[in-house]
């Protein structure tokens, strides 16, 4: 079964510093991108940004970039996401998600998604 | 900043049909925006329903279906159910790598 496992839950302050992961089981990590969404308490999902796992190249959205690092280690076929410097306001679910494209290329989904990590950040 | 726009809200009583609305601030959306709707139920992670447009996941209920008319990605349900209840999601391609989600349909089935 294909499935994006995801690091448990984070309590931490403001100021410190956090890394979650997503991990890849049943299919070749390098072959799809992973995107990260982040979900505030009761608001949408947002795009964060994506990577490639095979070469690392990376794509953030440019309101998440400077903010955010994300990042791969394809020996262990899990993607991360890293905070340097926690705010209150990072407080917010975050999920990963398997960009899937078709063999022309002229389809592209997201599936499966992790389950969530719910970081909360305390001023 | 690219906006995607959907409903805030929509309303549907059991069985009606209700059509969700998806569309770009730069203009007009084709399909190699790559239209993606998903299901979130609260507490829930979301699900993907459709992708590229119209196509659908091996469990996506057959009630569901995507289409573009007017420059705009749309998702109708047909014979709505009361488990249809839900936020509906839709995520546009922009390239570069960059995709954006729509604010959201919070869709009331009553």
């Amino acid at each position: 079964e294909v499935q994006l496992v995801q690091s448990g839950a984070e309590v931490k302050k403001s100021g410190e510093s956090l890394k979650i992961s997503c991990k890849g089981f049943g299919y070749s990590f390098t072959s799809n991108w992973i995107a990260w969404v982040r979900q505030m308490p009761g608001k949408g999902l947002e795009w964060m940004g994506i990577i490639n796992p095979g070469d690392s190249d990376t794509r953030y959205r440019p309101s998440f970039q400077g903010h955010v690092t994300i990042s791969a280690d394809k020996s262990i076929s899990t993607a991360y996401l890293q905070w340097s410097s926690l705010k209150a306001s990072d407080t917010a679910m975050y999920y990963c998600a398997r960009l899937g494209v078709g063999a022309t290329s002229n389809l592209r989904w997201f599936d499966p998604w992790g389950q969530g990590t719910l970081v909360t950040v305390s001023s | 900043q690219t906006v995607v726009t959907q409903e805030t809200s929509l309303t549907v009583s059991p069985g009606g049909t209700v059509t969700l609305t998806c569309a770009s601030s730069t203009g007009a959306v084709t399909s190699s925006y790559y239209p993606n709707w998903f299901q979130q139920k609260p507490g829930q992670t979301p699900r993907a329903l459709i992708y590229s447009t119209s196509n659908k996941h091996s469990w996506t209920p057959a009630r569901f279906s995507g289409s573009l008319f007017g420059g705009i990605a749309a998702l109708t349900l047909s014979g709505v159910q009361p488990e249809d209840e839900a936020e509906y999601y839709c995520l546009l391609y922009y390239g570069g790598g960059q995709w954006v989600f729509g604010g959201g349909t919070k869709l009331t089935v009553l």
